[in-house]
């Protein structure tokens, strides 16, 4: 069993749906995080949480809005997206927020296509 | 502000051979972490090596070595005796900043294709 597992591995939507993307961790860390990754850019980082408290936001759109209720699990709750949005979705975690010596640890991502 | 660049949108190597990816970083941080990982076409990034900033030596696991030249700024990535499965996007990555949260900043990435 992979350490962060996220669900569905893919997702096909229209406009006006709502959906939500799920990220579950299993190592015991206390901060997770959402990434974007979309062709030909790099991963920017969406969301951080640590501690089921959200403590960075990085200027991401009101039609993305992430719920964590407890350091296991962490949701990102989607409606009324744009065609830009689709993408790859990657949850991470790591064992905290200190520490520029740890790695983050990746799910397999949920690949996301808006129609 | 933290940046990572790679350079080589895409590397062609034979199987068996060893192979470099390059990494270059710019960041005011005294103390960062730089770590590479892979992504295989299933979409998962895997951890593959961590360099420490302090760290005297340069970081191996396995088949991968980090190759650190702190003067320079930068964080090659080795993988000798190169296997097809090695065939996946590679993106260099960095953690800085004393405070608060901190942030794992990527590069655009390397497509390593190993051919037989």
């Amino acid at each position: 069993e992979t350490g962060v597992t996220q669900t569905p591995r893919h997702l096909v939507m229209g406009m006006t749906n709502k959906k939500s993307l799920k990220c579950e961790q299993h190592l015991g860390h206390n901060a997770m995080y959402w990434y974007k990754q979309s062709a030909k850019k790099p991963l920017e980082l969406m969301f951080v949480y640590s501690l089921e408290e959200r403590v960075e936001n990085n200027s991401v759109p009101s039609r993305f809005s992430p719920e964590c209720p407890n350091s296991s699990h962490l949701f990102l709750h989607l409606h009324t997206l744009q065609p830009e949005d689709s993408a790859l979705y990657l949850c991470a975690s790591s064992p905290d927020l200190g520490g520029e010596h740890q790695p983050q640890h990746f799910g397999d991502g949920t690949r996301l296509s808006i129609l | 502000a933290q940046k990572i660049t790679q350079t080589q949108p895409g590397m062609f190597v034979q199987e068996k051979e060893a192979v470099t990816l390059d990494c270059t970083y710019d960041t005011s941080d005294p103390s960062y972490g730089l770590f590479w990982y892979k992504q295989p076409s299933s979409g998962e990034m895997i951890f593959l090596i961590y360099q420490g900033s302090y760290d005297q030596q340069n970081a191996t696991e396995g088949r991968y070595s980090l190759n650190f030249q702190k003067a320079r700024k930068s964080a090659n990535l080795v993988i000798s005796a190169s296997q097809l499965g090695d065939s996946a996007m590679y993106f260099c990555a960095m953690r800085a900043g004393i405070q608060g949260a901190q942030k794992l900043v990527f590069g655009q990435g390397t497509r390593l294709t190993i051919n037989p």
